[in-house]
């Protein structure tokens, strides 16, 4: 089944630890967002691909900072996680910019 | 004001009743609309879709679009306990690319 897949599912981490997270879709769609999810909020968009073109949100912290080599891996690159940035990370991919998007089961991130 | 708006809820429902969801947004170009359920701990699943105004129905879950006054709906009929969840509104705002997403309406169905 087409499907989109993150790994790992959970990740630890320590305060200041550079982290990676990583996601890959079977569904060849054009489009994969990155989103930040804190308990009882919406999903917070972070950066999104169209193709190869990175599309960074104006409030995106520095320290984070993504990548797609090819059109089905994407990574999110934590550089020096805070207590904040504890949440759950998702992944999302469209066929199109404002098509349905279609999520992975998210990686939950608990830094120490 | 927020682009996209629910009820927080949490919204309770008998089992077999209908439970209702609501959703307000500002910018009246928007174009197509999503509920997406959460369950706790897990990522948002897309539910339906609707572009058009009126209703479209799937299954149990009935979702109403107005245009003109910028509200669309979720109706789920005969609510098990097993719709108990976290419904997202997203909204996808005129010239933009991305979603804006409501904080959710959390959903229990009791038995």
């Amino acid at each position: 089944d087409a499907m989109v897949i993150q790994n790992p599912r959970y990740q630890v981490t320590q305060f200041g630890k550079p982290v990676t997270l990583s996601c890959s879709q079977t569904l060849n769609h054009n489009v994969m967002y990155w989103y930040q999810q804190k308990s009882s909020q919406a999903p917070k968009l972070l950066f999104h691909y169209y193709d190869k073109d990175f599309n960074n949100e104006a409030d995106t912290p520095d320290n984070f900072q993504s990548r797609r080599p090819n059109t089905s891996f994407c990574f999110l690159d934590i550089r020096s996680p805070g207590l904040g940035d504890a949440a759950m990370y998702l992944c999302a991919t469209s066929r199109e910019s404002a098509d349905t998007q279609y999520f992975g089961p998210g990686t939950r991130l608990t830094v120490l | 004001q927020k682009e996209v708006e629910q009820n927080s809820g949490p919204l309770s429902v008998p089992e077999g009743a209908i439970a209702s969801l609501n959703c307000t947004y500002s910018d009246r170009g928007s174009q197509s609309f999503f509920w997406y359920r959460q369950y706790s701990g897990k990522s948002p699943e897309l539910i339906m879709f609707i572009y058009s105004n009126g209703d479209k129905e799937d299954g149990r879950f009935t979702a109403q679009l107005n245009k003109a006054s910028q509200y669309v709906s979720l109706l789920i009929r005969d609510s098990q306990p097993s719709d108990s969840a976290t419904y997202l509104c997203a909204v996808n705002l005129s010239n933009d690319y991305k979603l804006s997403f409501g904080a959710g309406t959390t959903v229990t169905v009791r038995a």
